[in-house]
């Protein structure tokens, strides 16, 4: 299956909001409420930002929010701030027991 | 708390088999929950790899399957990883996560290994 796609980049200053886009397919995103979002910081594993399309682990500042309208999913990180700095990548089921992650998104706080 | 924590050669030599190992602490592997590996090549985005059950039940990425095998000792709390005839495009950073396989994300991840594909 292909990646999901993603915006290479995405910024905004302190304080500002970002959306990040992810689009699939009907066969995936669209498919299914299996969307999960990642941060990764440099030389980091990933952490778990959202799943299931809009759910937040214990944490996780509602800062961070997701929404799912057809085949794109989307992030938006509000009140940005310096620490939110990282690379996303957004995350769905496929179908037959496959996964898929996006292309992912860099995302600079100016 | 719970913690995975990757193992194994840094640097395979083309054609030969990457194995990797991760080790769980702070849970038993035997819960009910599937384990994951996910890699990442340098300056790249994630690529899912496969899953495993503690039973032994695997899901391997299609693009993947021919060449990876995966395995869980329970005895041990870890499961591994072997992927047979690497090259160059298999350097990556590797990471063991674990699956919530009803909802479909990973929650909790290893720091992650690097594994050059070098002569």
């Amino acid at each position: 299956q292909s990646a999901l796609t993603q915006p290479p980049s995405a910024s905004g200053s302190p304080g500002q909001s970002v959306t990040i886009s992810c689009t699939g397919t009907s066969s995936d995103v669209g498919g299914y409420n299996y969307v999960s979002w990642y941060q990764q910081h440099p030389g980091k594993a990933p952490k778990l930002m959202i799943y299931e399309v809009s759910k937040r682990p214990s944490g996780v500042p509602d800062r961070f929010s997701g929404s799912k309208s057809g085949n794109t999913a989307s992030l938006t990180v509000s009140g940005l701030q310096a620490e939110d700095e990282a690379d996303y990548y957004c995350s769905s089921y496929a179908g037959s027991n496959n996964f898929v992650f996006g292309t992912g998104t860099k995302v600079t706080v100016l | 708390q719970v913690q995975l924590q990757e193992s194994g050669p840094g640097l395979v030599k083309p054609s030969d088999t990457l194995s990797l190992t991760c080790a769980v602490s702070g849970y038993s592997i035997s819960s009910s929950n599937w384990w994951g590996w996910i890699r990442q090549p340098p300056g790249k985005g994630l690529e899912w790899i496969g899953y495993i059950y503690y039973s032994g039940s695997t899901y391997y990425n299609p693009s993947l399957k021919s060449r990876v095998t995966m395995s869980v000792d329970t005895s041990k709390n870890q499961f591994s990883l072997k992927l047979s005839s690497v090259t160059a495009v298999d350097t990556a950073v590797y990471y063991c996560a674990r699956l919530i396989a009803a909802y479909w994300y990973f929650d909790l991840w290893g720091r992650g290994t690097l594994v050059t594909v070098s002569s």
